[in-house]
C-alpha cells in the first residue's frame, strides 16, 4: 500500500491562505470520509487539526479547514500566522482496520 | 486528562530484542484502539498497526506484518511494540496513538491523542 501523495512544500505570507493536497485512490481517500490532518513541529509529536475530512477538534483555530473531492483531500490554512509553520500530514482509512499517511508537506510562512 | 506515556530513549545493538511500552491513563483503556506510528530520521509518518485492548484484536499494516508484534496488558494499562531481532533500519521515533474507530459500524478513523514518542537507536 502506497503513501498518499502530498506536495513536499507550500508557503505563504502572513495573512494569506495556503492549501495542501493529499491524493490517494478509490481504496482510501476516495472510498471513505475518514481523512484526518496532523500538524507536527520539529522534535514534537504530531497534533490532530482536522478529522473526518471537515471537522475541527476543540481548541484548533477556525483558520484550519478541510475538504475533499474524489480521491484528493485538502487542508487550507487561512490567515497564515508564524506559528502555522510546521509539517502537515494527512491520513486516510484504507479498509480492514488499516490506514495510510501522506508523504508530508512543510509549510513555510514567508 | 487522556495521557499516553512512553519511555523516551532506547539504545540497542543489531540482533538484540526490544519491547517498548505505552502507558495509557485518563480514559477507559479497554474500549479504545491504540496504534503505533513510525517516523524514521528526517522522514514522514508511517502507520504500523493497532490493538483493541478489550479483546487483544490486533491488526498490522502490510508493511509491518511479521516485522513487529503489538500486544497489550489490561491489568496495567500498557500497550507494547516488540522486535525479536533489531536491525539498524529500525532506528526511528515510535509514537503510540489513541485511535478513534468504531469496529461495530466500521466508522471513524483518526488519532486524537499521541504519546511523546520513543527514540529507538540501533547500532550495527
Amino acid at each position: 500500500q502506497s503513501a498518499l501523495t502530498q506536495p513536499p512544500s507550500a508557503s505563504g505570507f502572513p495573512g494569506q491562505s495556503v492549501t495542501i493536497s493529499c491524493t490517494g485512490t478509490s481504496r482510501d481517500v476516495g472510498g471513505y470520509d475518514y481523512v484526518s490532518w496532523y500538524q507536527q513541529y520539529p522534535g514534537k509529536a504530531p497534533k490532530l487539526v482536522i478529522f473526518e475530512v471537515i471537522k475541527r477538534p476543540s481548541g484548533v483555530p477556525d483558520r484550519f479547514s478541510g475538504s475533499k473531492s474524489g480521491n484528493t483531500a485538502y487542508l487550507t490554512v487561512s490567515g497564515l500566522q508564524s506559528e502555522d509553520e510546521a509539517d502537515y500530514y494527512c491520513n486516510s482509512y484504507a479498509g480492514s482496520i488499516n490506514g495510510v499517511f501522506g508523504t508530508g508537506t512543510k509549510v513555510t510562512v514567508l | 486528562d487522556v495521557q499516553l506515556e512512553q519511555s523516551r530513549v532506547e539504545v540497542k545493538k543489531s540482533g538484540e530484542p526490544l519491547k517498548i511500552s505505552c502507558k495509557a491513563s485518563g480514559y477507559s483503556f479497554s474500549t479504545y484502539w491504540i496504534g503505533w506510528v513510525r517516523q524514521m530520521p528526517g522522514k514522514g509518518l508511517e502507520w504500523m498497526g493497532t490493538i483493541y485492548p478489550g479483546d487483544s484484536d490486533t491488526r498490522y499494516s502490510p508493511s509491518f506484518r511479521g516485522q513487529v508484534t503489538i500486544s497489550a496488558d489490561k491489568s496495567i494499562r500498557n500497550v507494547y511494540l516488540q522486535w525479536n531481532s533489531l536491525k539498524a533500519s529500525d532506528t526511528a521515533v515510535y509514537y503510540c496513538v489513541r485511535l478513534i474507530y468504531d469496529y461495530i459500524w466500521g466508522s471513524h478513523w483518526y488519532f486524537d491523542f499521541w504519546g511523546q514518542g520513543t527514540q529507538v537507536t540501533v547500532s550495527s
